[in-house]
């Protein structure tokens, strides 16, 4: 079973409108984190927003918001006001086990592609 | 900028020659990872290193091998390049006590 699902393997969205990429989990670790990241066409890899699962609040990050709900095992990544520079593959990803100092991998989903329209 | 870089940017082999890719880091992160790119496949880890000498696989190391006898640089060693491992490869780093990984620009390898 896929341990990172994103369903949307495509979305539009006009230009400053808010848009939501779906993103779901699975694992049975208590303690986990989940990330996103996204990568424009010149294909860099940037990091956007970080929630661990013992956290009380969404994580939010400027037009990035990260809407994490623990029981149905979803993290999806909400943008605000869309801009043309965020059109980009957008990635989920988890750790599982301890975070900080301890030793940890990070699974990826397939990621979803956002275009965002003038 | 998480000081990372990785050479060569681009390389083009032909099957069955080594390949070694370099990760290298300025501000000593004690782990350092590489993945592997595909399209309709994410991000796939290949290893990892937790320290110097300190090695372990991820979950696409076949064919892989990799190497880390100082901190700043992570190799990643194609022994014998086939065409499956055309690919974009990239380098990540994490600092101790921060969970976030940084990751460099990339490599992409086109193996005829």
């Amino acid at each position: 079973a896929q341990k990172i699902t994103q369903t949307q393997p495509g979305m539009f969205v006009q230009e400053k409108e808010a848009v939501t990429l779906d993103c779901t989990y699975d694992t049975s670790d208590p303690s986990y984190g989940l990330f996103w990241y996204k990568q424009p066409s010149s294909g860099e890899m940037i990091f956007l927003i970080y929630q661990g699962s013992y956290d009380q609040q969404n994580a939010t990050e400027g037009r990035y918001s990260l809407n994490f709900q623990k029981a149905r095992k979803s993290a999806n990544l909400v943008i605000s006001a869309s801009q043309l520079g965020d059109s980009a593959m957008y990635f989920c990803a988890m750790r599982e086990g301890g975070g900080g100092g301890s030793n940890y991998k990070l699974t990826f989903g397939k990621g979803t592609l956002l275009t965002v329209n003038p | 900028d998480a000081g990372i870089t990785q050479s060569p940017r681009h390389k083009v082999t032909e099957t069955g020659t080594p390949v070694t890719l370099r990760c290298h880091q300025t501000e000593n992160h004690r782990y350092m990872y590489w993945y592997r790119q595909d399209p309709g496949h994410g991000l796939r880890l290949i290893h990892y290193s937790y320290g110097v000498k300190d090695t372990d696989k991820g979950e696409v190391s076949d064919g892989y091998s990799v190497s880390r006898s100082k901190t700043e640089d992570f190799l990643l060693t194609l022994e014998s390049a086939t065409s499956s491992q055309t690919s974009v490869y990239f380098c990540a780093i994490r600092g101790q006590g921060d969970d976030i990984q940084y990751f460099g620009a990339g490599t992409r390898l086109s193996v005829l």
